[in-house]
């Protein structure tokens, strides 16, 4: 079981571009979730994608943007990149049952930089 | 606004002692919480879940307590080692809502 996995590991990118993160759940799971962590700090969640759905949002601008797979596998887009942006992007899996989120399994994340 | 504090941003202790971490939360009524490792680095690493209706889980040397009305949990660690030593990080889940929200967490250092 390879867990999840998360592409790119690092990114360099220039204010204003556009980047594209990419998640691969855990086998058997179907609900991911895309954090942001800032240094020093927990994970803020970003959004969570549940049946090619976005299914809760969390307090980011709509530069912030994401899709599922039918394969369950998920993409986070960031347009605009400021530098503010830079910080390590964990992609989380699931499974949902009933209305709540079994325990959660991370990836390693991809720590992206906007110089 | 919803917060989630955890007691201290670092822990020094000495090995084979118990470590007790502390996670307090205001404005919200979780249906559960969650303890995890974070390594430098690293993503973070589930190491245990407690209801709402549960007082205390326990997973080897780990336990937790769970006091809705106190609106805290405990994290202890018995017999600690140094490689115990990362941040642990608190997070809530609400029923009706599928984000769950995070701690700052604990950096946690087991002196040999």
């Amino acid at each position: 079981d390879a867990g999840v996995t998360q592409s790119p590991t690092h990114l360099i990118k220039t204010r204003g571009q556009q980047v594209t993160l990419r998640c691969s759940p855990k086998s058997g799971h179907d609900t991911v979730s895309w954090y942001q962590q800032a240094l020093g700090q927990g994970p803020q969640f970003i959004f969570q994608y549940y049946e090619e759905e976005e299914r809760q949002r969390g307090n980011f601008p709509d530069r912030f943007s994401g899709h599922q797979f039918p394969n369950y596998s998920s993409e986070l887009n960031v347009n605009a990149l400021l530098l503010g942006d830079s910080a390590l992007y964990l992609c989380a899996s699931s499974l949902l049952q009933g209305r709540m989120n079994t325990e959660a399994f991370f990836g390693q994340g991809t720590r992206l930089t906007v110089v | 606004s919803q917060k989630i504090e955890q007691n201290s941003e670092a822990l020094n202790i000495q090995e084979g002692k118990t470590a007790t971490l502390t996670c307090n939360y205001t404005n919200y009524s979780p249906a559960y919480l969650q303890w995890y490792r974070q390594d430098p680095g690293r993503g973070p690493v589930f190491l245990l879940l407690i209801r709402e209706n549960e007082k205390e889980k326990r997973k080897e040397r780990l336990k937790v307590t769970f006091d809705t009305t106190l609106k805290q949990s405990l994290f202890h660690i018995t017999a600690s080692q140094p490689a115990d030593s990362a941040t642990y990080l608190c997070a809530l889940g609400a029923s009706s809502a599928s984000k769950i929200i995070f701690g700052s967490g604990t950096r946690l250092s087991i002196r040999p």
